[in-house]
């Protein structure tokens, strides 16, 4: 139940685009097509933005987008907009378990 | 609409026990998988453990696995966390998540808004 690997911290200025890697392993992200993404603000619960490696649920904006390759998972945002400043953290299905990344700090300069 | 609500989080001492309550509604209880993570204070998200609808499948955590148990009262809409032996390490708020479809297999599309743990002596 090793934990998925997201680089610490990304930025990008606004307007631009910006994408956060999530790498697992074959048991995990490369095994199935259930990895999802959260965006988390500060003392607030997280909020489901991707699912099923590329899915957007209702009400998430289309700058979000998702997509997986091999054992390597991956969130754009395009059109950074101050709002997008948040914490991220991908998750993905295993046969008998669930795990998480260990989040990304988006900073909006 | 869908609302988690936890309960029953505190201050416990290291060995200590404590039982989180999630009360559901806003849909069908008894036909969604539900799940306990959490979160230690500036750390990341921790998947802890699931419970299947009927009750007829748990998993757990390598990190809790024979110290917490995981259940459900479908009559009742709510989702417990039996936490015992409880370590330092366990402190962290607690949420209870509810899949996007039947299972949560797909993610998290519910969660509540968490109640803190805190393991100290």
């Amino acid at each position: 139940q090793s934990a998925l690997t997201q680089p610490a911290s990304v930025s990008g200025s606004p307007g631009q685009s910006i994408t956060i890697s999530c790498t697992g392993t074959s048991s995990d992200v490369g095994g199935y097509n259930y990895v999802s993404w959260y965006q988390q603000h500060p003392g607030k619960a997280p909020k489901l933005m991707i699912y099923d490696v590329s899915n957007r649920p209702s009400g998430v904006s289309n700058r979000f987008s998702g997509s997986k390759s091999g054992n390597t998972a991956s969130l754009t945002i395009s059109g950074l907009q101050a709002e997008d400043e948040a914490d991220y953290y991908c998750s993905s299905y295993t046969s008998s378990s669930r795990v998480f990344g260990g989040g990304t700090k988006l900073t909006v300069l | 609409q869908v609302q988690l609500v936890e309960s029953g989080g505190g201050l416990v001492k290291p060995g200590g026990s404590l039982r989180l309550s999630c009360a559901a509604s806003g849909f069908t209880f008894s036909d969604y998988y539900m799940s306990w993570i959490r979160q230690a204070p500036g750390k990341g998200l921790e998947w802890v453990s699931y419970i299947s609808s009927s009750s007829s499948y748990t998993n757990y955590a390598d990190s809790v696995k024979g110290r917490f148990t995981i259940s459900r009262d479908n009559a009742k809409n709510s989702l417990y966390l039996q936490m015992n032996s409880l370590r330092a390490e366990d402190t962290a708020v607690y949420y209870c998540a509810r899949g996007f479809f039947f299972d949560d297999s797909s993610g998290y599309q519910y969660w509540g808004q968490g109640t803190l743990v805190t393991v100290s002596s």
